[in-house]
């Protein structure tokens, strides 16, 4: 089975732009999270996705908001990036059943700098 | 608010060396408890779980036992190599909730 993808790799955007970014979860999985991993620092949990509504938010604004797919894949949009936004975003899935029902998964992340 | 704390790095260790990363953890109720570690360029992987006190995770030579009454989960490995070098965070999930709380992280470089 595919893991979780997450694209693109790397991104560079200049401050006040607008961002996407993209997830693919592993197959059987229907629960998305997103986290900001600033440098340096542990993964911070920005919300999460379930049956395509947002069912869990962090202490993120409104410009950071997300988008879960039917077919369990997500986006996440920023607005107004500001040069603090600069991070990996990790996108992480969990599967609805089985051994691992508790885990999750994480992607590679994007490397998001905003100049 | 739930909190995780982790032993601060970089650690540096020769091969064989006995690993130990200090993890201490604030929480309201009765967390499950997780050590991931983060290869260069990679996304994090789940190294083990404890999902109540007096649990013991283990993987890959790597063990943490869940103590309630020092709130810990010290992560262990009796002899250590090159290719585990890595970022190794310990993480929280409340009962219930899905939200991972993690520590800041710690660095370890093995030498050959």
């Amino acid at each position: 089975e595919t893991g979780v993808t997450q694209s693109p790799t790397h991104l560079i955007k200049t401050r006040g732009q607008q961002v996407t970014l993209r997830c693919s979860s592993q197959s059987g999985h229907n629960t998305v999270s997103w986290y900001q991993q600033a440098l340096g620092q542990g993964p911070q949990f920005i919300f999460q996705y379930y049956r395509e509504e947002e069912n869990g938010r962090g202490n993120f604004p409104p410009r950071f908001s997300g988008l879960q797919f039917p077919n369990y894949s997500s986006e996440l949009n920023v607005n107004a990036l500001e040069l603090d936004d600069s991070a990996l975003y990790l996108c992480a899935s969990r599967p609805r059943g089985g051994e691992s029902y508790n885990e999750q998964f994480f992607g590679p992340g994007t490397r998001l700098t905003v100049l | 608010g739930d909190s995780v704390t982790q032993m601060e790095g970089p650690v540096t260790l020769s091969e064989e060396a006995f690993l130990t990363i200090n993890c201490t953890y604030t929480a309201t109720g009765y967390p499950s408890l997780f050590w991931y570690v983060q290869y260069p360029g990679e996304g994090l992987q789940l190294l083990l779980k404890a999902t109540k006190a007096d649990d013991k995770g283990s993987n890959k030579g790597f063990e943490a036992t869940y103590r309630k009454e020092t709130t810990s989960f010290h992560l262990e490995k009796g002899s250590v190599q090159v290719s585990d070098s890595a970022v190794y965070f310990c993480a929280l999930r409340e009962q219930g909730a899905q939200k991972l709380v993690f520590g800041q992280g710690t660095r370890l470089t093995i030498n050959p």
